[in-house]
């Protein structure tokens, strides 16, 4: 119930079109759901996270869309650049236990120029 | 600010050895938390200190410790290395809010 399923593994989209990855929880408590962005050699740096009690969240060309019924939530690059090639990490956790984030595995996308 | 530092950035050790590693927050953080990032396991939470006392702890063996110091920096131990130690150890610190920042890690090879 502790897990955080994350799809697909990985991803290639040429620039200008919208990767979309999705993400799905188990654990019904979980209350803040972010998203990490990680280059090779760098540790994961935040992109932008959503509380349930809203179902979209944009930040620049990043967006996360939340479905609560579904325990369902995505994250989607507009415009998506060579630049954004890195590998994305969805996560969760129960506030205040912010700091016992539950990971999903990770996906690795490469932007075609 | 200056972000999350962590040193060193790259350690090879033997087996049964022992290694510390450490990790300073951002000024002003006072929660420090510590994750084991590996291709198989992807990234693990190993605990999280604030105010020199830990908060919660995963689950990893007695083998993996750490400590917080009054300046808010953490240092965390492996005594007895395992081949399956080898990873990248990451450290993030919180303020407060939701956020954690995330410094660089330490690669750690066990051979």
């Amino acid at each position: 119930q502790q897990q955080v399923k994350q799809s697909p593994q990985s991803l290639i989209v040429q620039k200008g079109g919208i990767p979309i990855i999705n993400c799905a929880y188990e654990n019904t408590a979980f209350d803040y759901f972010p998203w990490y962005q990680q280059f090779p050699g760098k540790g994961p740096a935040l992109l932008i996270a959503i509380r349930p009690d809203v179902s979209e969240k944009k930040e620049g060309r990043f967006t996360i869309s939340f479905n609560k019924s579904a325990k369902q939530f995505s994250l989607h690059i507009m415009d998506s650049q060579p630049g954004d090639s890195a590998t994305y990490f969805c996560a969760a956790s129960k506030l205040p236990s912010n700091y016992q984030l539950i990971w999903g595995a990770g996906t690795k996308l490469i932007i075609k120029p | 600010k200056a972000g999350v530092t962590q040193t060193p950035r790259y350690l090879i050790k033997t087996r049964g050895q022992q290694v510390t590693l450490s990790c300073s927050p951002i000024s002003g953080h006072r929660s420090v938390s510590w994750y084991q990032q590996t291709p198989g396991q992807g990234l693990q939470f190993l605990f999280e200190y604030f105010s020199e006392t830990q908060r919660n702890k995963g689950n990893f063996p007695g083998r993996f410790s750490g400590r917080q110091f009054s300046n808010s920096r953490s240092e965390m131990n492996v005594s007895t290395l395992e081949l399956g130690d080898s990873a990248l150890y990451l450290c993030a610190s919180s303020g407060g809010a939701v956020e954690q920042y995330f410094g660089p890690g330490t690669r750690l090879t066990v051979t």
